[in-house]
């Protein structure tokens, strides 16, 4: 079985600052990592994903993740935040045999002016 | 967009009634997810179909079940809705690359 971790529930960064959510896994297989964003009342919109290819990986929006498998983390960042990216943001794992997300419980992302 | 509709968007009802909720896509995928998502809890998966007539449990499948007659729709059924069912409900399908796309969901409050 799969789980996901996000450390913190709610971030809150200044315009220009630096974001970054935190993300660990635990899989009994090699697993595939995505990062999803939801603004308010609306569905859930894939950021970038990790599926055994590169660690790095670039998504929309100008976020970007890292697999580091000695952590089993994904954390994921943008070096400069904008007011739009106010969101609420979810990391989820799939294990490499079935096709079931696990999801960690969201951090919400306040930007400040 | 991956060509996911819900309906009903919004739905309001009393406990113990019957809720159908409708998942409908236009690209012919086989895979399909019925999740719901509750403040600290992430979403979490209710009941999934891998083809017509074809399902099986998720992590919270207790007084839910499903129905997929048609490719297409895939339906949500809250036999007896209680309060604890109260939630956004989101469907999904299994598009490129085994990647999920969401639909717009759904919030169901249970008076």
């Amino acid at each position: 079985a799969q789980s996901v971790t996000q450390l913190g529930s709610h971030v809150s960064v200044s315009e220009g600052a630096l974001v970054l959510l935190r993300c660990n896994y635990s899989s009994s297989v090699p697993p595939y990592l995505f990062w999803y964003v939801q603004y308010p009342n609306q569905g859930l919109q894939l950021l970038l994903k990790y599926t055994s290819a590169a660690t790095l990986v670039k998504g929309i929006n100008g976020f970007e993740a890292e697999f580091k498998k000695s952590e089993t983390s994904f954390h994921l960042t943008k070096p400069s935040a904008h007011m739009s990216d106010a969101a609420e943001y979810f990391c989820a794992v799939r294990s490499s045999n079935d096709y079931k997300l696990s999801f960690g419980a969201g951090t919400t992302v306040t930007v400040r002016a | 967009d991956a060509g996911i509709t819900q309906s009903p968007r919004h739905k309001v009802t009393e406990t113990g009634t019957p809720v159908t909720l409708r998942c409908h896509q236009t690209e012919n995928h086989r895979y399909m997810y019925w999740y719901r998502q509750d403040p600290g809890h992430g979403l979490r998966l209710i009941h999934y179909s891998y083809g017509v007539k074809d399902t099986d449990k998720g992590e919270v499948s207790d007084g839910y079940s499903v129905s997929r007659s048609k490719t297409e729709d895939f339906l949500l059924t809250l036999e007896s809705a209680t309060s604890s069912q109260t939630s956004v409900y989101f469907c999904a399908i299994r598009g490129l690359e085994d990647t999920q796309y969401f639909g717009p969901g759904t919030r169901l409050t249970v008076l």
